[in-house]
């Protein structure tokens, strides 16, 4: 299983620049690192996924080692609407599940913005 | 383009009971899969469907099923509720069966209170 590791807490100020590392030592060749933000009482929503070196959007890039085992999320000038959590996710693929996966979440990175 | 929809947000039950709660996935989005989130456990994934057909599933005992219609639209049920299946439950949709590389969109859930 491919299980991510990530700090289970983080602080920052407003306009900070925040890094939150994921560790996933089990990723699989064809696996994609996806990460989501959560607010509270909603869903998770999409930020950002990627495969290698770095990828960017206009909200955040992904940043991955060539060995994979490992990545980190930038946030660049946080703002007080930035606090929430943030899970890393590497897809599970089983064969016995003909190639089809399923999400494991871990505990996710709790963010808080301070003022 | 409307995102995934669930019915309804809040839900009070008492043991003993059954529930059922709706999912409607984005626009041509035919998969679709259903996660509970507790305080103690976090994001559990509980299964996934596509074209009708259950194609993983979590480690949930027989009392929590589900079915998609040929729509797309999914349903979950709960019989026989316990004080712990108290949780908040979230339906994500893509647009194939969630491979670790499909970035899910999760609807805002529905929160579910056993008394």
């Amino acid at each position: 299983l491919a299980k991510t590791t990530q700090p289970i807490s983080m602080d920052s100020y407003e306009g900070q620049e925040v890094n939150i590392t994921c560790s996933h030592n089990n990723i699989a060749t064809n696996d994609y690192i996806t990460w989501y933000q959560q607010f509270p009482s909603q869903g998770p929503r999409f930020i950002i996924q990627g495969y290698k070196t770095k990828v960017t959007n206009e909200v955040a890039s992904l940043f991955i080692p060539a060995d994979r085992k490992s990545s980190t999320l930038s946030l660049p000038r946080v703002s007080l609407s930035d606090t929430a959590v943030y899970y890393c996710l590497v897809g599970d693929r089983s064969a016995r599940s003909g190639g089809y996966n399923k999400l494991i979440f871990g505990a996710g990175t709790r963010l808080a913005v301070h003022p | 383009k409307a995102g995934v929809t669930q019915t309804p947000r809040y839900l009070i039950k008492t043991r003993g009971q059954q529930v059922t709660l709706s999912c409607s996935p984005i626009s041509g989005h035919r998969s679709v899969s259903w996660y509970q989130q507790t305080p103690g456990q976090g994001l559990q994934f509980l299964f996934e469907y596509f074209s009708e057909t259950q194609r993983n599933k979590g480690n949930f005992p027989g009392r929590f099923s589900g079915r998609q219609f040929s729509n797309s639209r999914s349903e979950m049920n709960v019989s026989t509720l316990e004080l712990g299946d108290s949780a908040l439950y979230l339906c994500a949709s893509s647009l194939e069966p969630s491979s670790g590389n499909q970035p899910q969109h999760f609807g805002d859930g529905t929160r579910l209170s056993i008394l």
